[in-house]
């Protein structure tokens, strides 16, 4: 079936530095995009980042730009999330999550698509002072 | 970014009751749009993909409907486990986006 538990959260103050990860079992971790999510107190769900199989292709939210980095170990089977120069506004519940994503036919052509099918439980993040 | 619009924000409703839950894209996505549900304490769970894939082990209660902008998830017979927020999330492009949720309560 697959899962997936993250660590690495916690307190911080703002400026500072965290590592998150995410470890995998039960399938074949080398063969999945993988993503990071976040939920802040009180608030939706957002998209942070998520990385190709291979760790070639890597996107994220324009908020966090060039202060987290999104990494992965396939030997490992593990995900990190960087996260430097910390916000309060970074404070949330941070999910990985498996992207069981493949293609589909829409108007004669074909397409990617995601289905995040495994979620890890969540790991807290707090920036405050 | 493209904006996805969710409604309702919350509801109230009995078991039995049949939901609707709609979202609106800020521009066409296709059929590139999943439902996700998300309960206190616990990790999202997939429903639907493509708008209209049911995810296996999902109960068949639960059908998503839509395309190019205007989006639907429908619960037929709301059960006591279904109590939780709904979100829908565009995968069209970058970054992905997703709508503001619907918390469905007891009524």
């Amino acid at each position: 079936e697959g899962q997936l538990v993250e660590s690495g959260g916690g307190l911080v103050q703002p400026g500072g530095s965290l590592r998150l990860s995410c470890a995998a079992s039960g399938f074949t971790f080398g063969s999945y995009w993988m993503m990071w999510f976040r939920q802040a107190p009180g608030k939706g769900l957002e998209w942070v980042a998520n990385i190709k199989e291979d760790g070639s292709d890597k996107h994220y939210v324009d908020s966090v730009m060039g202060r987290f980095t999104i990494s992965r170990d396939n030997a490992k089977n593990s995900l990190f999330l960087q996260m430097n120069s910390l916000r309060a506004e970074d404070t949330a519940v941070y999910y990985c999550a498996r992207d069981s994503g493949a293609t589909y036919s829409y108007d004669r052509r074909t397409y990617d698509y995601d289905a995040l099918d495994i979620w890890g439980q969540g790991t807290m993040v707090t920036v405050s002072s | 970014a493209i904006q996805m619009t969710q409604s309702p924000s919350s509801l109230s409703a009995s078991v039995g009751d049949r939901v609707t839950i709609t979202c609106r894209a800020s521009q066409g996505i296709r059929n590139d749009l999943g439902w996700y549900q998300l309960k206190p304490g616990k990790a999202p769970n997939l429903l639907i993909y493509t708008a209209s894939s049911l995810q296996s082990g999902v109960p068949s209660r639960f059908s998503g409907s839509g395309s190019g902008t205007d989006f639907t998830l429908t619960i037929s017979s709301l059960q006591p486990e279904d109590f939780a927020t709904y979100y829908c999330l565009q995968d069209y492009n970058y970054p992905r986006t997703f709508g503001q949720g619907t918390k469905v309560e007891i009524k």
